[in-house]
Parts: structure tokens; C-alpha cells; sequence
């Protein structure tokens, strides 16, 4: 079993609806990640929480926000998406988010389908 | 700016035979290259990281090399097996970021 847990696993939405994705991790690590990936691509990061600062993939349009209540917790706002935002969304965390050789552990995902 | 790339989309072998995936990079050489296995619907999972002054790394029938030369890493499953069978991305690292490239499908035929 992952050691990141990512909720809900699907989740289907309209355009117009508001929801969120979460992801918790207990290892104590201190950076967290959310990544999305579409089908046969590579994952694309969105955004990186690293000691309690955000770094955002500027290419992230604003209807997705991250949110940090602590450093176990991270979730995905969304608003107003469109269908090309129809994606796997990976959470990650690693031990720490400064330079270095940061091994990153996933979660299973959260499948998102937007109508 | 630095690009990885994993040229082959997909790799079929047969059962027992080694499979070699090939990532190569343009630019600087990095200071790491990691590869991960992804299942399909699945969160990738961590496999071996390699450092830019290690020629080689091993982990039971994994093998990482990196050759600044060929700007260039292999990844090695020896005996392979069909449950090898998956994506297999590398990935390069910065700060606090990590690209992959686009990813290996291995089949490992029976």
C-alpha cells in the first residue's frame, strides 16, 4: 500500500461544480507535489509545497488552487474546469523540497473527469 | 533547456531475456537521473537513482547506468519477467522539481 493516500479515487464533475482532491502522507516528509498526467504522457507538475511555501507551474490556470492546512495535507481546488482537464492526478511527496536528489512518493491518483 | 528524452515508446521481449531502456538528456549533464515504474492508472514507484559521478547502480535484477560521454542512461531488467511489465519513466531532477520523460511501455512476453 502506498504511504500517500489520495481521495477520492474518481471523481466526476460538470463545469460548473466545485469540488476537492486531497492527499495526506504521514512519513514526515516536507515537501508535497500535485502532479497531473493525461493518457500515454508523462506526469506535469502543477504546483510543489516545500516548508510551508508554494511554488506554482506558471502554465497552471487558476481554476486549479492548492491548499496546505499542514504539513501532512494537500489538496487540489477545483473550479470551473473544463473537459481537457480530464486527467489522473498524482499527489507526491519527498523528504524535502531544496536542491538535492528528491525521491518522490506517489499516490495511487485520483482519475478526474470533468462533463 | 534541458531536455529528457526516452526515444523508444515501446520495448517487447520475451520472458528471460534483458530488457535495456535507453534516456538520454541534452544540455548539461544532471546532477541525478531517477526511474520510476508506473502501472496503468497507477502513481509511479520509485526504482533506483543514479548520481552523476556513479558509472553504475544495482538493485536485484535492476541495473542504472549513466554515461556523461553519450549523455545518456540505460536502465537494465535482467530475467525479465511479464509481471516487468509496465511504463517505465526517467526522470531528471532540479530544485524541488522533478521532470520525466515521456516513458517506455515494457512487454515482457511469456
Amino acid at each position: 500500500d502506498t504511504e500517500v493516500t489520495q481521495t477520492p479515487k474518481h471523481l466526476v464533475m460538470g463545469m460548473t461544480n466545485k469540488k476537492s482532491l486531497k492527499c495526506e502522507q504521514h512519513m514526515g516528509h516536507r515537501a508535497m507535489y500535485w502532479y497531473k498526467q493525461k493518457a500515454k504522457k508523462p506526469p506535469e507538475l502543477m504546483f510543489v509545497y516545500s516548508y510551508e511555501k508554494l511554488s506554482i507551474n506558471e502554465s497552471v490556470p487558476s481554476r486549479f488552487s492548492p491548499e496546505c492546512p499542514n504539513s501532512s495535507l494537500l489538496n487540489l481546488h477545483l473550479h470551473a474546469l473544463q473537459p481537457e482537464d480530464s486527467a489522473l492526478y498524482l499527489c507526491a511527496s519527498s523528504q524535502d523540497g531544496g536542491p538535492g536528489a528528491n525521491v518522490l512518493t506517489f499516490g495511487a491518483g485520483s482519475r478526474l473527469t470533468v462533463l | 533547456s534541458q531536455k529528457i528524452e526516452q526515444n523508444s515508446e515501446a520495448l517487447n521481449i520475451q520472458e528471460g531475456k534483458t530488457a535495456t531502456l535507453t534516456c538520454n538528456y541534452t544540455n548539461y549533464s544532471p546532477a541525478y537521473l531517477q526511474w520510476y515504474r508506473q502501472d496503468p492508472g497507477r502513481g509511479p514507484v520509485f526504482l533506483l537513482l543514479i548520481r552523476e559521478n556513479e558509472k553504475e547502480k544495482r538493485k536485484e535484477r535492476l541495473k542504472v547506468t549513466f554515461d556523461t560521454t553519450l549523455k545518456q542512461s540505460l536502465f537494465h531488467i535482467t530475467a525479465s519477467q511479464p509481471a516487468d511489465s509496465a511504463t517505465y519513466l526517467c526522470a531528471w531532477g532540479g530544485y524541488s522539481t522533478l521532470t520525466f520523460g515521456k516513458g517506455t511501455m515494457l512487454l515482457v512476453s511469456p
